[in-house]
This record gives C-alpha cells, structure tokens and sequence, in this order.
C-alpha cells in the first residue's frame, strides 16, 4: 500500500486570507495526481488531474502545482472565503489504482 | 447530466446485523468503485467493477463484505454481520472505463454508524 501523506492536517482561517496544502507521494510509478474538494453530505468534485512534472493548474482562486522527481503537490487559494471550507483530498494514481491522502480540513471564518 | 445516486445516505445499525448500500453509477460508465472512508483516514478502495466483472477485490474483507454489480450497472456492497470497527462513509464512484486516467465521479456516499 503506497503512502500518500497531506498536511496539515486541519485549518483555519479568516476569510481574505490565503492559504496552501500539501500533498506528498511516492517518485516512482506516477500516473497523475488528482485533488477533491469534499464539501459536507456532498460527493467530492474534481478539481484538477495533473500529469506532468511542472504541471500548474488554476481554477478561479485555486491552484496547484506539480513536482514528480521530489514527490510533492501544493494547492493554494487566494482570498479564501466561507464557502471553500471543505476538506481538500489529494489521490496519487498509479495507473492501476487510486491512493488518497487522508485530506486537509479548511474552516474559513467569516 | 446526473451524477452518482448512493443510498441511503445513513444508517444506523446495531454490531451483527446485516446492511445494504446501493450506487447507481452515471449512465455509460462502465467503471464502478466502492470506497470506505473511516474517520481520520483516506478513502481506500475496497472493489472495482468493469462492466458487471471484478477487476479488484483484493482490500474486501470477502468474510463479511460482498458486492455484485449484476447487470452491469447498479451495485449493492453488503456486509453481513457487521463489526463497530466498520463505521464509516462509503463512497461509490465511477469512470467511462477502466482506464484508470480517466476521471472518477463520486456520489454523495452513505454514512454508516454500527453500534
């Protein structure tokens, strides 16, 4: 079973303020690297399936980058607000399989 | 387009007894995934259909759980009897094949609380 690490583990900020996650995986055997936001009694959506090392993504005030030699992902949002509090999931796929990290949990007070 | 129907959204159940989830996958996907979410940990896959075929089922616990997806379309995952340590979501999701580069689609997942 591979180990997909993301952290921190919760956080909570004021709304306006931004923030970032991280997502660590394994070198080797990379197919893509996905991220979920998980809103509450919701399915996770899709936010971005990223493929290439150097890969940047945006999406509104989310974005993400990719490093594959090193390992890592990092999703940023800039100026967050209330309703991007969710829990923010990362999947390492392999080709074969989806691994998730346990997630990051974002409050985002008013 | 619709996305993925899980029910029922929770349950509540007693350790022993039997229970039931159901997924109706989005039309045409021939891919369907069951995931347990157990609080404070990732979703791990516990079984992949293709078509109404078993493409993995190595991380089911086959003593308790099972899982059909008879026609190709709907599944049902069962577990029988159930233990506490089996409270948690359990997320359906699907994909246009097997390919697993393609995007999954979750629903909503179904909330499971043995007592």
């Amino acid at each position: 079973i591979l180990n997909v690490e993301q952290s921190p583990q919760s956080l909570h900020v004021q709304e306006g303020d931004s923030t970032n996650f991280t997502c660590s995986f394994p070198s080797s055997n990379f197919y893509a690297l996905h991220w979920y936001r998980w809103e509450t009694a919701k399915s996770p959506e899709a936010l971005f399936v990223m493929t290439l090392n150097g890969d940047e993504k945006k999406k509104g005030r989310i974005s993400a980058t990719l490093n594959t030699k090193e390992g890592y992902s990092y999703l940023y949002i800039k100026g967050s607000q209330p309703e991007d509090s969710a829990t923010y999931l990362c999947a390492f796929n392999t080709g074969n399989q989806f691994y998730f990290g346990t997630g990051t949990s974002l409050t985002v007070i008013p | 387009e619709a996305g993925v129907a899980q029910s029922p959204r929770y349950k509540i159940i007693e350790k022993r007894q039997s229970v039931a989830f159901w997924c109706n996958p989005i039309s045409g996907h021939a891919t369907l995934y069951w995931y347990q979410q157990i609080l404070g940990q990732g979703p791990k896959l516990l079984i992949q259909f293709q078509n109404n075929g078993v493409v993995d089922d190595s991380q089911l616990p086959k003593d308790r759980f099972s899982a059909e997806r008879l026609k190709g379309v709907d599944s049902t995952l069962k577990i029988q009897p159930a233990k506490l340590e089996d409270s948690a979501v359990y997320l359906c999701a699907s994909s246009l094949n097997s390919e697993v580069s393609y995007e999954q689609y979750f629903g909503p997942g179904t909330r499971l609380t043995v007592t």
